[in-house]
């Protein structure tokens, strides 16, 4: 079984320009997880689909992050315009139906520097 | 407010000695437990959880975690380590929000 896609891998920016990344769950998961890694720190929690919904977007920044799952199936994180503090790694996780007691699968991350 | 704590930033220890990785949480009510590991570059693979029933759970790598409720901890623990067990492992408490601890950062020495 195929796991979490992400790309790109590596993505380097200047500060005010915007970048995109996108992520390819487990066939068949619900759940979309995009999560924002600061080194040294633990995974934030960004933004949570279940199917094309949304169930929390509590802690995106919303006036420089989207994010959207339009046919439920993989989906597509942006940032505009990037800051020097959104250097950090984007992870992509996904679970079967989303219930708390479910296991998420990581994919292998973007690493996002900001200049 | 909920909260996921590792207290140590680092943790050392000798190939083939026992390995300990500390993890409490303060969440009302029964959250789920979780342990993940990070090696470099590379994406959180999950380990073990706790749901319910016995205390000891056992996870993959002969990972094994023990729940305690009344002090509310989720020790990460290992009979006797590899130098390849050298990363970065994360708690994390579930209960209608995934919230992870800042990590624990493990050497294992030859």
């Amino acid at each position: 079984e195929a796991g979490v896609a992400q790309s790109p891998r590596y993505k380097i920016i200047e500060k005010r320009q915007s970048v995109a990344f996108w992520c390819n769950p487990i066939s068949g998961h619900a759940t979309l997880y995009w999560y924002q890694q600061i080194l040294g720190q633990g995974p934030k929690l960004l933004i949570q689909f279940q199917n094309n919904g949304v169930v929390d977007d509590s802690q995106l920044p919303k006036d420089r992050f989207s994010a959207e799952r339009l046919k439920g199936v993989d989906s597509t994180l942006k940032i505009q315009p990037a800051k020097l503090e959104d250097s950090a790694v984007y992870l992509c996780a996904s679970s079967s139906t989303g219930g708390p007691q479910e296991t998420q699968y990581f994919g292998p991350g973007t690493r996002l520097l900001v200049l | 407010a909920q909260s996921v704590a590792q207290p140590e930033d680092q943790v050392n220890v000798a190939e083939g000695n026992p390995l300990t990785v500390k993890c409490t949480y303060s969440v009302s009510g029964n959250p789920y437990l979780f342990w993940y590991v990070q090696y470099p570059n590379r994406g959180l693979q999950f380990l073990l959880k706790y749901i319910t029933g016995d205390n000891l759970v056992k996870g993959s790598y002969g990972f094994e975690a023990e729940f305690n409720k009344s002090q509310t901890s989720f020790h990460l623990k290992k009979p006797s380590a590899l130098v390849s067990d050298s990363a970065l492992y994360f708690c994390a408490a579930s209960w209608g929000k995934f919230q992870f601890g800042a990590g624990t950062q493990v050497v294992v020495t030859p």
